[in-house]
C-alpha cells in the first residue's frame, strides 16, 4: 500500500535551516510528482512547493520562494524540503503528499517550530 | 493566483442532516478540483477528485459536482464520524490553492 512517511521536524531559532525527508513505498515513486503541504497550529492547509516526477521543475509558493528548496532522489524514493531563513511564521506541520488528480495520498506531517 | 472563496466556514448539523458546502474559484479551472476530509492531528483524506469523482473506499453519502468556478460537496445524510474540516482543493495552476475550510460540527 502506498506510505509516506515525513521526518526532520524539530524546533529551530529563527534565521536557522532545517531539512525535511519523505520517505515513499508502495508505489513507483518517480513516475509521480510530489507535493509539500504545510498547516500552521490551529489554521488552514498552504500548499507549499511542488516538483515533477523527474526533478526536472520545481514550483514553490511566493511565501516562501527563495527560501525553501524541494528536491528529490528517486534512487532512494525520498522526497525533502530544504528550510533556510526561517521565520516564526513558517511553524506548521508539513506533510508530503503524492501528485495524482491533485494530492491523492499524505504522509502523517512532521512538526516545524520557529521560536527563540 | 487562482482564489479560492469556501462557505460557510463552520456549521452545526445533526445526524441524519443533508449538508452542502461550496467553493469558489477566482477563474476557471475546468473539473481540477478536490475534496478533503481533515480531522484533528490527522493528515487530510481525499473524498472526491475531478470535482465529481468518488475516491475509492469513501461512502456513496460524499458527492461532488460543479465545473469552471462553482463546486459543491454534498454529504447527503451526515453521520457521527463525518464531524471534521472538510477544504476544496484546486489543481488547475502550477500554485495550488485551498478553500479556508468548513468546520462540520454537533448540534
Amino acid at each position: 500500500q502506498v506510505q509516506l512517511v515525513e521526518s526532520g521536524g524539530g524546533v529551530v531559532q529563527p534565521g536557522r535551516s532545517l531539512r525535511l525527508s519523505c520517505a515513499a513505498s508502495g508505489f513507483t515513486f518517480s513516475s509521480y510528482a510530489m507535493h509539500w503541504v504545510r498547516q500552521a497550529p490551529g489554521k488552514g492547509l498552504e500548499w507549499v512547493a511542488d516538483i515533477s516526477f523527474d526533478g526536472s521543475n520545481t514550483y514553490y509558493a511566493d511565501s516562501v520562494k527563495g527560501r525553501f528548496t524541494i528536491s528529490r532522489d528517486n534512487s532512494k524514493n525520498t522526497l525533502y524540503l530544504q528550510l533556510e531563513s526561517l521565520r516564526p511564521e513558517d511553524t506548521a506541520v508539513y506533510f508530503c503528499a503524492r501528485g495524482a488528480a491533485g494530492a491523492d495520498y499524505w504522509g502523517q506531517g512532521t512538526p516545524v517550530t520557529v521560536s527563540s | 493566483d487562482i482564489q479560492m472563496t469556501q462557505s460557510p466556514s463552520s456549521l452545526s448539523a445533526s445526524v441524519g442532516d443533508r449538508v452542502t458546502i461550496t467553493c469558489r474559484a477566482s477563474q476557471g479551472i475546468s473539473n481540477d478540483l478536490g475534496w478533503y476530509q481533515q480531522k484533528p492531528g490527522k493528515a487530510p483524506k481525499r473524498l472526491i477528485y475531478a470535482a465529481s469523482s468518488l475516491q475509492f473506499g469513501v461512502p456513496s453519502r460524499f458527492s461532488g459536482s460543479g465545473s469552471g468556478t462553482e463546486f459543491t460537496l454534498t454529504i447527503s445524510s451526515l453521520q457521527p464520524e463525518d464531524f471534521a474540516t472538510y477544504y476544496c482543493l484546486q489543481h488547475n495552476s502550477y500554485a495550488w490553492t485551498f478553500g479556508q475550510g468548513t468546520k462540520v460540527e454537533i448540534k
